[in-house]
């Protein structure tokens, strides 16, 4: 069973379109963090989130953490091509900073030019 | 700034064989994680050590074994390899001094077992 739900899985848009990827949960995360792939490298992290209700803003991508803590969502204004890659959720549900981190499955998004 | 190493990049082995992989964490980092990501696929937590000592374990199989040493480094020896075993490996490490224990990954390491 996933712990966590990332949707759309596949997502495939004409470049200046905005777009939306959810990450939802059914358990509470002390913090969730959102990373971007490439394909054969390692996830770098974009943001961390780790208040309820919070809102961070990285350039023309927008992260919200839900006021449950279950849930998040990461939004691209004008999206360019080189957004292109594969975003993933990941979250912690115990509160040291040390327990293992859990991915969602990831959303693959194509940017076209 | 440094960045997690891991070696080798790429390492190609038959069936049955052993690999081992190395992680070196970013220094000052006290946590060193593994995950294992087949192609398509999230990464999937294996273990992980904090100040030297396992500090989680995922679905790391029992032929594998990890341990990380008095320099922070780690090792990941993998056994009675399969071919079910190819995949990019990570390495990841944070610091408990964090604000929410971030990882900073490794560019990988590409096991291919023919």
């Amino acid at each position: 069973t996933q712990l966590l739900e990332q949707s759309p899985q596949f997502l495939s848009i004409q470049e200046g379109e905005n777009l939306t990827v959810y990450c939802n949960s059914s358990s509470v995360f002390s913090s969730l963090q959102w990373y971007r792939q490439e394909p054969g490298e390692g996830p770098v992290l974009l943001v961390t989130v780790v208040t309820g209700g919070e809102v961070k803003k990285l350039k023309r991508l927008t992260f919200q953490f839900g006021d449950a803590r279950k849930d998040s969502s990461l939004h691209i204004t004008a999206a360019q091509p080189g957004d292109t890659g594969l975003y993933l959720c990941a979250g912690r549900t115990g509160s040291s900073n040390t327990g293992k981190l859990i991915f969602g499955q990831g959303t693959t998004l194509q940017v076209k030019p | 700034a440094a960045g997690v190493i891991q070696s080798p990049r790429h390492l190609i082995k038959e069936k049955r064989e052993t690999a081992t992989l190395k992680c070196y964490p970013i220094p000052r980092h006290d946590t060193v994680y593994w995950y294992q990501q087949g192609p398509g696929q999230d990464p999937q937590f294996l273990i992980s050590f904090y100040e030297k000592m396992q500090s989680d374990k995922g679905s790391i199989p029992d032929r594998f074994s990890a341990q990380q040493f008095s320099d922070y480094h780690s090792e990941l020896n993998m056994s009675s390899l399969e071919l079910g075993d190819s995949a990019l490996y990570f390495c990841a490490s944070s610091t408990l001094a964090g604000v929410a224990g971030e990882l900073f990954f490794g560019e990988g390491s590409r096991l291919t077992v023919l």
